[in-house]
């Protein structure tokens, strides 16, 4: 059984500010899964990292598979109070089926 | 459908009653899986099926917790005999091939008292 190990567990910052969130495992996986989830909802996918060293952009947010694909990270810049939310990590194993989830950031950004 | 529904939203049960919970997956997704969420953070993998068949249930405590897919109907979660600690937040997902973005419903609220 894969262990995802998710750091901060909560960060609160400012409007504007930068921060980085960590998932990281001793197992490699086949693909990660950055999710967001919102109060009352379930998680939305954000994105699917593959490949060792893959850095994908969506708008302000920047991801990172190590190597050996066994961490990733998330880095926000200019945070904004929509940024809210639970962040979670999924690491699928070599046969890709089952997601197993990291314990989550949770990001307050305050305006 | 378009989303994956899940009934009821909340579910109220005594200690020791018996709660079932429900999820129709998304039309043509094959994949289906349940998790728990404890404390609005920790997302605990319970059980996955491949159709009507179960592909893991490492996560499942065995001794009051089953799951079923089967054909036509939606998929279920059932706990006998609720025990405080099962209080929780219930979500299934579902995703058409074995790898890829897992789509969620917006949970079941289990309250156990």
């Amino acid at each position: 059984t894969q262990l995802l190990e998710q750091s901060p567990q909560f960060l609160s910052i400012q409007e504007g500010e930068n921060l980085t969130v960590y998932c990281n495992s001793s197992s490699v996986f086949s693909s990660l899964q950055w999710y967001r989830q919102e109060p009352g909802e379930g998680p939305v996918l954000l994105v699917t990292v593959v490949t060792g060293g893959e850095v994908k952009k969506l708008k302000r947010l920047t991801f990172q598979f190590g190597d050996a694909r066994k961490d990733s990270s998330l880095h926000i810049t200019a945070a904004q109070p929509g940024d809210t939310g639970l962040y979670l990590c999924a690491g699928a194993d070599n046969n890709n089926n089952d997601m197993r989830f990291g314990a989550g950031t949770r990001l307050t950004v305050k305006p | 459908g378009e989303e994956v529904a899940q009934t009821p939203k909340h579910l109220v049960r005594g200690e020791g009653q018996k709660a079932k919970l429900y999820c129709a997956p998304i039309k043509g997704h094959s994949y289906v899986f349940w998790y728990q969420q404890v404390l609005k953070n920790e997302f605990k993998f319970l059980i996955s099926f491949q159709n009507e068949n179960v592909f893991d249930e490492t996560g499942m405590p065995k001794e009051r917790f089953s799951a079923k897919c089967l054909p036509n109907s939606p998929c279920s979660l059932e706990i006998q005999a609720t025990k405080l600690e099962d209080s929780a937040v219930y979500f299934c997902a579902s995703r058409r091939t074995g790898a890829g973005e897992l789509f969620f419903g917006e949970g079941s609220r289990l309250t156990v008292l």
